[in-house]
């Protein structure tokens, strides 16, 4: 199976920009979730999507969003910039089947606020 | 509040040395429990789920509810097990994981 994939690797966006991070799941897997990993806050859970729906959302701020698409490909937008949303944005698919579960990274984007 | 704590940042141990990585969790509910690993220069990836009670790569963890604790651990560590290890439990039923800050096992020859 092809891996998860995260478009685009890196940008650098000024403050007060809008921002768009595309994740292409595994093939079959319907639930992609995103998280931010910075240096200061470590790994934080952003939300979860599943069929097109948001499922589980963590405490981040409106700004954050994101959508799922029917092909299970999401975005996430981060509207509004702050220096503070440099990080580097990992999303992950999974699917659960029972008790078995699996779930795979993709590489992030790494996002630099100016 | 949900509060996971992995109080050691740094673990050096000497290869073929048992290791245990502690993780203490603060949660209300029945929480899933994860370890996730992250290889130098791989992708962060799911080691295992207290749930599946499985050993992964010679890694256990047995939750203690009572001691609300979630250690992971391994009878004799390798080389190849450096890396950085996070703790995340998650709200029961729901997907939404609390990651610890995470520990650095380094295995040395």
């Amino acid at each position: 199976k092809a891996g998860v994939t995260q478009t685009p690797r890196y940008l650098i966006k000024t403050r007060g920009q809008q921002v768009t991070l595309s994740c292409s799941p595994i093939s079959g897997h319907r639930s992609v979730s995103w998280y931010q990993q910075t240096p200061g806050q470590g790994l934080q859970f952003l939300f979860e999507y599943f069929s097109e729906t948001q499922r589980n959302k963590g405490n981040f701020p409106g700004r954050f969003s994101g959508r799922q698409f029917s092909n299970s490909r999401s975005e996430m937008n981060v509207s509004t910039l702050e220096l503070g949303d440099s990080a580097l944005y990992l999303c992950a698919s999974s699917q659960r089947q029972g008790t078995s579960y699996e779930q795979y990274f993709g590489p992030g984007t790494r996002l630099t606020v100016t | 509040a949900q509060r996971v704590t992995q109080p050691e940042k740094l673990l050096s141990v000497f290869k073929g040395a048992p290791v245990e990585l502690k993780c203490n969790y603060s949660y209300s509910g029945s929480p899933e429990l994860f370890w996730y690993v992250q290889y130098s220069r791989q992708r962060l990836q799911l080691l295992l789920r207290h749930i599946s009670r499985e050993s992964i790569k010679g890694f256990t963890a047995d939750l203690n509810k009572g001691e609300t604790s979630f250690h992971l651990k391994k009878p004799f560590a390798q080389e190849e097990d450096s890396a950085m290890y996070y703790c995340a439990p998650s709200s029961g039923g729901s997907y939404i994981p609390t990651f610890g800050r995470g520990t650095s096992l380094i295995v040395h020859p």
